[in-house]
């Protein structure tokens, strides 16, 4: 079966400080991979998504950013964290066909 | 252009009440697929159901139901005695291709004792 993993689950960050978050994915190839953000009570922001290795698709071009290095590993990164980077933030992978999505247990992040 | 409507902001009812969450969706695509997720107070996104565009059959599923109507776009979703486990935000979704899913803003439902 597959499984998804996202870490870490808790992250406190000062303002200006670097990012990264990890997410990878088993059972599955050539998965679909997702990050999404999520502000506090609010709805989710698709932020990237990816088809292949390499390929990334930028759906709000702010000061993250994101790569796919290996078929089940997808990794959103920032060089300079902001207060409005805090959130909860999800990745999910998905199949083409129905795109049903399946997401990780998120990673909730503070930036003082 | 593609959107997904979740009128209701929050809901709250009493234990064993019935619960109705509304969806509805805009699309001039044929072809499609709809979702309802649920995110309980963990965080993480739990997926429910999904439903294509070329079938309307209503589906059950032990206390959770989902009615299909595309004469009204909608696509709504329906707990039968509410439990205090089902507090939860819900979503529905809508895919028609191009790999982005388009989510509600999501239904903040709150199941009292």
């Amino acid at each position: 079966s597959q499984t998804i993993h996202q870490w870490p689950a808790t992250l406190v960050q000062p303002v200006g400080s670097p990012l990264s978050l990890e997410c990878t994915v088993e059972g599955t190839s050539n998965p679909n991979l997702y990050w999404y953000r999520q502000a506090a009570g609010r709805g989710l922001q698709l932020l990237f998504y990816s088809v292949g290795i390499g390929q990334i698709s930028s759906e709000v071009p702010q000061n993250l950013s994101a790569s796919r290095p290996q078929d089940r590993q997808f990794i959103l990164s920032s060089k300079k964290l902001l207060l409005s980077d805090s959130g909860f933030y999800l990745c999910a992978w998905s199949v083409e066909r129905y795109n049903e999505q399946f997401f990780g247990p998120g990673t909730r992040l503070t930036v003082l | 252009a593609q959107k997904v409507t979740q009128a209701q902001t929050e809901i709250s009812v009493v234990e064993k009440e019935d619960v109705t969450l509304d969806c509805v969706y805009e699309t001039r695509d044929t072809t499609y697929y709809l979702f309802w997720y649920k995110q309980p107070p963990s965080g993480e996104l739990v997926f429910l159901i999904r439903r294509n565009s070329f079938d309307e059959q209503n589906e059950i599923s032990g206390r959770y139901s989902w009615n299909f109507q595309k004469s009204t776009s909608s696509f709504n979703f329906t707990i039968t005695a509410s439990q205090v486990v089902d507090s939860a935000v819900y979503f529905c979704a809508l895919y028609t291709g191009g790999f982005k899913t388009i989510f509600g803003a999501g239904t903040r439902l709150f199941v009292k004792a």
